[in-house]
């Protein structure tokens, strides 16, 4: 059974530009969670997915945006990049939304900004 | 103030010895717990989850939640290399999760 699937495993961007990060969940999983994952604030949630709508959103500015398709794949788009935003992404996949029994997490995209 | 707190560690250990892994929280509105391990390089992966206090065990890992303390443990027996690794406790309330910033574990062989 295939994992969750994240590409590209890493990225290098310049400030100022733009990216989109995609997510593949595991087979029959509905929900997707998007995380930040920084050494100082460890993991900070993004927003979840779940049947192509938005369900729940952290507090981050409007550049870092998603969204879900009809196959359950997810991307993620940050505008306008700042430095502060280098970290691990994190896409996490559930069968049903905020489960209660957590996620399966893929191995994330490394943003480096610079 | 968080609301999960976690020790980051680091912590090192000999080989074979027992591991205690902590963290606390403020809001009693949290009910299902959980712990994550994350290598380098990788994501967390679901090690255990619970939901009422007491112990639950898998294995030579042990999960313990007192929900009057408002207190969750992680304990690893006769510890090994590969238990090296970045562990994460994580607390669900509602419908969002809440994690700590993890411990950074070391078993020296």
């Amino acid at each position: 059974k295939a994992g969750v699937t994240q590409t590209p495993r890493y990225l290098i961007k310049t400030r100022g530009q733009q990216v989109t990060l995609s997510c593949s969940p595991i087979s029959g999983h509905r929900s997707v969670s998007w995380y930040q994952q920084t050494p100082g604030q460890g993991l900070q949630f993004l927003f979840e997915y779940f049947s192509e709508t938005q369900r729940n959103k952290g507090n981050f500015p409007g550049r870092f945006s998603g969204r879900q398709f009809s196959n359950s794949r997810s991307e993620m788009n940050v505008s306008t990049l700042e430095l502060g935003d280098s970290a691990l992404y994190l896409c996490a996949s559930s069968l049903d939304t905020a489960s209660n029994y957590g996620y399966t997490f893929g191995s994330g995209t490394r943003l480096t900004v610079v | 103030q968080k609301e999960v707190e976690q020790d980051p560690g680091p912590l090192s250990v000999p080989e074979g010895a027992i591991v205690s892994l902590n963290c606390t929280y403020s809001n009693s509105a949290f009910q299902y717990f959980m712990w994550y391990r994350q290598y380098s390089r990788k994501g967390p992966e679901l090690l255990m989850y619970t939901y009422s206090s007491g112990n639950k065990e898998d294995g030579r890992f042990t999960a313990q939640v007192d929900k009057s303390s408002k207190y969750i443990s992680l304990f690893i027996r006769d510890s090994q290399p590969s238990d090296s690794a970045t562990y994460l406790c994580a607390m669900k309330r509602g419908t969002e999760f809440y994690f700590g910033t993890g411990t950074s574990l070391t078993v020296i062989p």
